[in-house]
C-alpha cells in the first residue's frame, strides 16, 4: 500500500536555528513528490515538486531534496513567519490521479 | 484572478441534514479533488475527478457524493449517512499534463460543523 509518513509531528525552533523535516514514502513508482505549506484555517500553498532521486529545489530559506525513499525540507536560519504546518504528498504511477498526503509537521519558530 | 473558490467558508449542519459544499475553479484544470482534514491528521482523499462526467472514490468516500457536470465545478454533498462530518474540507485542482506531474492548487477551505 502506498504510504507517506512525516516526522517529526511537531518541531519548535529558535529564530536562526536551522533544521530539517522528513517525508518518508512507500510507493510502487513515484511520479512526483510535492511539498506544501499550510497556515491555520487556510488551504495548503504549493512550495516544491520533485520528480527523481537527487533532485533539489530551493526557495528563500527552504530547500527540498529527494532520495529513493524520502524527501527532506531543510530550513536555514528560520524566521517566525516560517511557522506553519508543512505537508508532503506523493503521486504514484499506479494510482491514477490520486495525491497521497502525510500527516504534516507543525513548525513553530520563536523569536 | 485565476484560482479556486470554495464556499461557504463556514457551514453548520443539523443532524440528519444533507449539505453541499461548493468548489469552482477558473484555471481550466482537468482534475479536481476533495479532501477532508481533521486536527492532527493529514489530508484524506474523499473523491477525485480527472475529467468531466467522471469521478472516482478516494479513501473515505462513504457518506459523501459528488458530481462533475462542468469542468469548472466539483460540488461535494455531505449526506446524513456521514456519521462524523465535522471537519475542514479542502478542494483542489490540477492541470493534467502527460509528460510531467503538476502540482495541485487548493482553495481556502470550508469548515463544517454539526450542531
Amino acid at each position: 500500500e502506498d504510504q507517506v509518513t512525516q516526522s517529526p509531528e511537531a518541531l519548535r525552533l529558535q529564530e536562526g536555528e536551522s533544521s530539517s523535516l522528513n517525508c518518508s514514502y512507500t510507493v510502487s513508482g513515484l511520479r512526483g513528490l510535492f511539498w506544501y505549506r499550510q497556515d491555520p484555517g487556510k488551504g495548503p500553498e504549493f512550495l516544491f515538486t520533485l520528480y527523481s532521486a537527487g533532485e533539489e529545489k530551493e526557495k528563500e530559506r527552504l530547500k527540498a531534496t529527494l532520495t529513493k525513499k524520502e524527501s527532506f525540507l531543510h530550513i536555514t536560519a528560520p524566521k517566525p513567519e516560517d511557522s506553519a504546518t508543512y505537508l508532503c504528498a506523493v503521486r504514484a504511477y499506479n494510482q491514477g490521479g490520486k495525491l497521497i498526503f502525510g500527516q504534516g509537521t507543525e513548525l513553530s519558530v520563536k523569536p | 484572478d485565476g484560482g479556486i473558490t470554495q464556499s461557504p467558508k463556514y457551514l453548520f449542519r443539523k443532524e440528519g441534514q444533507n449539505v453541499t459544499l461548493s468548489c469552482e475553479q477558473n484555471l481550466n484544470h482537468d482534475a479536481m479533488y476533495w479532501y477532508r482534514q481533521d486536527p492532527g491528521q493529514g489530508l484524506r482523499l474523499i473523491y477525485y475527478s480527472q475529467i468531466v462526467n467522471d469521478f472516482q472514490k478516494g479513501d473515505i468516500a462513504e457518506g459523501y457524493s459528488v458530481s462533475r457536470e462542468k469542468k469548472e465545478s466539483f460540488p461535494l454533498t455531505v449526506t446524513s449517512a456521514q456519521k462524523n462530518p465535522t471537519a475542514f474540507y479542502l478542494c483542489a485542482s490540477r492541470n493534467e499534463v502527460i509528460k510531467r506531474d503538476t502540482e495541485a492548487f487548493f482553495g481556502q477551505g470550508t469548515r463544517l460543523t454539526v450542531v
